[in-house]
């Protein structure tokens, strides 16, 4: 399972902190997307990116700042989270940003205190 | 924007037995239906998909069929096995925005 890798696969942090998740892919897709997964609740689509320019934002909170600066990494840059923010964040890519199978990575769990 | 609905929410199953996992969606226009595993701790995996021009779609155990007029689509799993039990995800897609089920938890009960 090394075709989406994602560190930190666990982190934890205060309000005040800025924090940056990484995700790399290996599969050489054009498009890759930032998840957020909380319990109970649909997995919900943040960010798209198809080769390196985002095309979508489903109205994240500018707390969560993306960037992609090639097509194989994929940042989200984290800063004064809410504990609310707490959840696992996960990363997908595929071959295009259509209609394709999204593969994901393992996630980052995240804590915010 | 699509809206995805899945039923049920938990499912327990004795092994060797069936089950059936529904998910309706709300945009005709989607045309892309994945179907994801997760197990405790890990990642979702695709374990079927169908296409919207397709009906049914079958690979060893697992099958998906799909009703266009009536918008929704179900996941087949027959002669379950205990590392069958993990959560399910349906999925609904038009072009990248891919919007999710809330998942179905299944135990399959040796």
């Amino acid at each position: 399972e090394t075709g989406v890798t994602q560190t930190p696969r666990h982190l934890v942090m205060g309000m005040t902190n800025k924090k940056s998740l990484k995700c790399e892919q290996h599969l050489g897709h054009n498009a890759m997307y930032w998840y957020k997964q909380s319990a109970k609740k649909p997995l919900e689509l943040m960010f798209v990116y198809s080769l390196e320019e985002r095309v979508e934002n489903n109205s994240v909170p500018s707390r969560f700042s993306p960037e992609c600066p090639n097509s194989s990494h994929l940042f989200l840059h984290l800063h004064t989270l809410q504990p609310e923010d707490s959840a696992l964040y996960l990363c997908a890519s595929s071959q295009d940003r259509g209609t394709d199978t999204q593969y994901f990575g393992p996630g980052t769990r995240l804590t915010v205190l | 924007g699509e809206n995805v609905e899945q039923h049920p929410s938990t499912l327990s199953v004795q092994e060797g037995d069936s089950a059936v996992i529904k998910c309706t969606y709300s945009d005709s226009a989607s045309n892309y239906f994945p179907w994801y595993k997760q197990e405790l701790g890990k990642r979702p995996q695709l374990i079927i998909d169908i296409r919207s021009n397709v009906g049914e779609k079958k690979d060893q155990r697992i099958a998906v069929t799909l009703n266009k007029t009536a918008k929704h689509f179900s996941l087949h799993i027959t002669e379950t096995q205990p590392e069958d039990s993990a959560v399910y995800f349906c999925a609904a897609s038009i072009m990248y925005d891919m919007r999710f089920g809330a998942g179905t938890r299944l135990t399959v009960k040796p």
